[in-house]
Parts: C-alpha cells; structure tokens; sequence
C-alpha cells in the first residue's frame, strides 16, 4: 500500500468509447503524474501537475485528456483510442521540497483497446 | 537529467546478497540517485535514494562512489519475492515537479 490508489485496476473498452482513469493519493502531496508503460518499453511520463496546474505534457496525443481538480485526484479521460494504447497507466505523487522528493506510484490501471 | 546504464539480467540465488550496479557517469553535482523496482503487473516501488553518501533502510543499502559515476544497490539477503526489474535513476528537481526518467533496468531473477 503506497498511497496512491488508482481505479479501475482493469479496463477493456472499444475505439469509440469514452472512459475515464481515476487516481487519488492519501499522502498531502503537492505533485501528481501520469505514466504510461507499452509491453516490452521503459514507461514513459505523460504528464505533470504541480499545485493543479499542468506543467508538463510529453506531446500526447489529445485522446488522452487529464484533469486534476485538486491536489488528491487526478483523472485520465479516454476517448477515440487506438488498439495501440493499450498498455498499463500509472499514476504517481510526490511532494515539492526542493531535492530529494520521493515519488510514489500506484498499482496502475491495465488498459485494453479492442 | 543524467543516463544511467545497466546490466540487462542478474541473477542470485536466494539467502545470498545481490549486488546490482549502475553507472551514472555524467551525473551532476545537484542529482540524487533513485532505485525503484517494478515487480510484474504492479507499479514501480521506491527502494531508497542518495547523494554522496552511502544510505541504508530496512529494504537494501545503496554504496555511492566517491566521484559519484556509479553505485550499487545491495539486497542483503534476496528471496524469490526480490524477482523484478529494477531501475536505478538520477534526477533533479526542476523547481517546478520532478520526474523520473526510466531506462530499461535489470531483471533480476532470484532462484532456489
């Protein structure tokens, strides 16, 4: 149990589905993270929120839609994906106090497109 | 951030320790050293993380070098539940939100 809790653990959805990835972090942190990882790939960051605000997108496509409300919740709206999206979709939270911030992942969400 | 290299595949066999290196040798002087581990189908879990000098918890021990190239995660005593991948990461805070850059880790598989 790390704190961060990401729901569903498993999804199957269409190409014209639209579905949404939830993630909500128990630890007061500051930052929140979207992570994506394909089979046989590093992950790859998707995109950063600092304080609610995004501060990093990593060129994804706009299929892929955050939203982070506050600082305890962050969702990924899924829409028109492509069988090649399928992957697991981390979530992630750390807090900012200079060097040395520790970031904590959830047990992440198995997407499947069909 | 610096990139780090790492074996592909370790093994150990289990009791004993495992000593996984790593070479960080464009590392800069404001970056730490973070090792996680992803375990199959669960998300990466933080082991522990330094700067210049050696660190300790009740998980592993990581032994920096003095000019800071390279270092070694340690597991004292490995068990079949050590079996993951493990990416050993340098970083530094942007002032804005960090992030980790993953590279492709070491599998390490540990066996009776």
């Amino acid at each position: 149990e790390t704190g961060v809790t990401q729901t569903p653990r498993h999804l199957v959805m269409g190409m014209t589905n639209k579905k949404s990835l939830k993630c909500e972090q128990h630890l007061g942190h500051n930052a929140m993270y979207w992570y994506k990882q394909s089979a046989k790939k590093p992950l790859e960051l998707m995109f950063v929120y600092n304080f609610k605000e995004q501060t990093e997108n990593n060129s994804v496509p706009s299929r892929f839609s955050p939203e982070c409300p506050n600082s305890s919740h962050l969702f990924l709206h899924l829409h028109t994906l492509q069988p090649e999206d399928s992957a697991l979709y981390l979530c992630a939270s750390s807090q900012q106090q200079g060097n040395g911030n520790t970031i904590y992942f959830g047990e992440g969400s198995w997407l499947t497109v069909v | 951030d610096a990139k780090t290299t790492q074996p592909p595949s370790m093994d150990c066999a289990e009791g004993r320790a495992a000593n996984l290196p790593c070479n960080h040798s464009t590392i800069s002087g404001n970056e730490y050293v973070y090792w996680y581990r992803q375990i199959h189908s669960q998300g990466p879990q933080y082991i522990i993380h330094g700067l210049k000098n050696n660190e300790t918890n009740e998980m592993a021990s990581l032994i920096i070098t003095e000019d800071r190239k390279s270092s070694t995660l340690i597991l004292p005593h490995a068990t079949l539940r050590d079996t993951a991948v493990y990416y050993c990461i340098v970083r530094v805070n942007t002032g804005t939100a960090s992030k980790l850059t993953f590279g492709t880790g070491t599998r390490l598989q540990v066996t009776l």
